[in-house]
């Protein structure tokens, strides 16, 4: 079965403060792909990161960064001096091998307060 | 980079009408695309999956006869919501499937809300 678990429903942090959004999967596929997402309040969703299940070497991207450790089945998104503009759902997913779906974790509203 | 589009952005019905929502890849061409529905405050959910040329292949517990999708054409896909319901208001996302590289893009979603 495929299944993505985000354990924190909401965070809440002050501005200027380093957040990590868990992400957790599963899957019997040797190839997939992993993704984070984030959707502000307006609902189109914003595409942050695709990670092959081959490439374990985390990826920096200005503020974001990524933490991928297939012997944990974990996928973390950190964010550094996070901002207002940072509040959003965040979804970690997977897409299994094949023309298959992305399978979607519950999502972890952040509220960074100012 | 590609782009997928959806039209209407939003839309407005009386409950008893239908409702079309189209999914277009602008610059690249799908044979599959994915129509997701989300609820207020939920994730995602695989509502069926769009093949171009047949039939599509519908999630358990998501009607057929209700939700018509037509994919009639490589950069087209369209969801009819027939005789709509205020259970039906949701958010309706779409993703399309690079036919070459493979990869998913996503619409930037319909809100339909039903009176």
């Amino acid at each position: 079965a495929q299944k993505v678990t985000q354990a924190q429903t909401e965070i809440s942090v002050v501005e200027k403060e380093d957040v990590t959004l868990d992400c957790v999967y599963e899957t019997r596929d040797t190839t997939y792909y992993l993704f984070w997402y984030k959707q502000p309040p307006s609902g189109e969703l914003v595409f942050l990161i695709r990670r092959n299940s081959f490439d374990e070497q985390n990826e920096i991207s200005g503020r974001y960064s990524w933490n991928f450790q297939k012997s944990t089945s974990s996928f973390n998104f950190t964010i550094t001096a996070s901002q207002v503009v940072d509040s959003a759902v965040y979804f970690c997913a997977l897409e299994p091998s094949g023309n298959t779906p992305l399978v979607f974790g519950k999502g972890t509203r952040l509220s960074v307060i100012a | 980079g590609a782009v997928v589009s959806q039209h209407p952005s939003w839309v407005i019905c009386k409950s008893g009408t239908s409702v079309k929502i189209e999914c277009r890849s602008l610059d690249f061409q799908a044979t599959t695309m994915f129509w997701y529905r989300q609820f207020p405050k939920q994730s995602l959910m695989l509502m069926a999956t769009s093949n171009e040329g047949s039939k599509a292949t519908y999630e358990q517990g998501v009607e057929k006869d209700k939700f018509l999708i037509n994919h009639a054409s490589l950069t087209l896909s369209t969801l009819t919501v027939t005789s709509a319901h205020p259970e039906d208001s949701s958010f309706y996302i779409c993703s399309a499937r690079d036919l070459d590289g493979g990869e998913q893009f996503f619409g930037p979603g319909t809100r339909l809300t039903v009176l």
